[in-house]
C-alpha cells in the first residue's frame, strides 16, 4: 500500500491527452510538500520527468506538464506518442514518515 | 555529467547481509544527499533511506532496524547494508542523488536525479 495513490493504468490513442492523478494526505502533498514525477521505460531506471510540481528538466518535451492542488497532483501528457508507453511515478515528502514517498505507479498504454 | 553505478553481489542468502556500493563519477559527492531506492519485480519504488556527505542518515521507518548507510568521500562512494534479508528483499536496488534546489528556486521536497542503472539482488539459498 503506497502512501501516494495512483491509478494502476491509463490508456490513450496516439495524439490524445491523458492525465495521471496522485492523491496524498495532510502529511505529504496536503501539507504543502512539492511533487515530482518520473518516467520508467521498460527495463530501465526511472528518469526525472517533472520536478517541483510543474517544472520540466532540460530535454523533457513540453507535452509533459504537472499540476498540484490540495492533497493531489496530476501529470498530463498531450499529443501521446508510442514512445510515451511507460510506468509513471509520483513522489513527495511525508512528514509522518520523515522521508520520501512514492506513488504505486501508473502504467500508460498507447493504444 | 554526474553518473552513478551500483555494485555488489547479485545473490545473497537468507538471514545474511546485503551490501551494495554506489560509485559517483563526473562530479563530487560532497554537499548532497544520496539515496537508495529499491523496486521488487513488477512492483513500485520504495525509498530505503539517504545519507548526507557529512555522514548524517535518515532511513525509511519500515527498514530502519536493518539498514546502515555509509559514505566514503575520498572514493566518491556511498554504501548500503541491509541485514537479516529474506526473499521479500529481492529487488532491483538503485542509488540516486537527491536535489532540492535549482539555480533559482528551492523546493519543499527533494527529487531524485540522476539514478544509477540499478542492480538486481536476489535473496535465495
Amino acid at each position: 500500500q503506497s502512501v501516494l495513490t495512483q491509478p494502476p493504468s491509463v490508456s490513450g490513442a496516439p495524439g490524445q491527452r491523458v492525465t495521471i492523478s496522485c492523491t496524498g494526505s495532510s502529511s505529504n502533498i496536503g501539507a504543502g510538500y512539492d511533487v515530482h514525477w518520473y518516467q520508467q521505460l521498460p527495463g530501465t531506471a526511472p528518469k526525472l520527468l517533472i520536478y517541483g510540481n510543474n517544472n520540466r528538466p532540460s530535454g523533457v518535451p513540453d507535452r509533459f506538464s504537472g499540476s498540484k492542488s490540495g492533497t493531489s497532483a496530476s501529470l498530463a501528457i498531450t499529443g501521446l506518442q508510442a514512445e510515451d508507453e511507460a510506468d509513471y511515478y509520483c513522489q513527495s515528502y511525508d512528514s509522518s514518515l520523515s522521508g520520501s514517498v512514492f506513488g504505486g505507479g501508473t502504467k500508460l498504454t498507447v493504444l | 555529467q554526474v553518473q552513478l553505478q551500483e555494485s555488489g553481489p547479485g545473490l545473497v542468502k537468507p538471514s545474511e547481509t546485503l551490501s551494495l556500493t554506489c560509485t559517483v563519477s563526473g562530479g563530487s559527492i560532497s554537499s548532497y544527499y544520496w539515496s537508495w531506492i529499491r523496486q521488487p519485480a513488477g512492483k513500485g519504488l520504495e525509498w530505503i533511506g539517504h545519507i548526507y556527505t557529512s555522514g548524517s542518515t535518515n532511513y525509511n521507518p519500515s527498514l530502519k532496524r536493518r539498514v546502515t548507510m555509509s559514505v566514503d568521500t575520498s572514493k566518491n562512494q556511498f554504501s548500503l547494508k541491509l541485514s537479516s534479508v529474506t526473499a521479500a528483499d529481492t529487488a532491483v536496488y538503485y542509488c540516486a542523488r537527491e536535489e532540492g534546489c535549482t539555480s533559482t528556486s528551492c523546493y519543499t521536497a527533494n527529487w531524485f536525479d540522476p539514478w544509477g542503472q540499478g542492480t538486481l539482488v536476489t535473496v535465495s539459498s
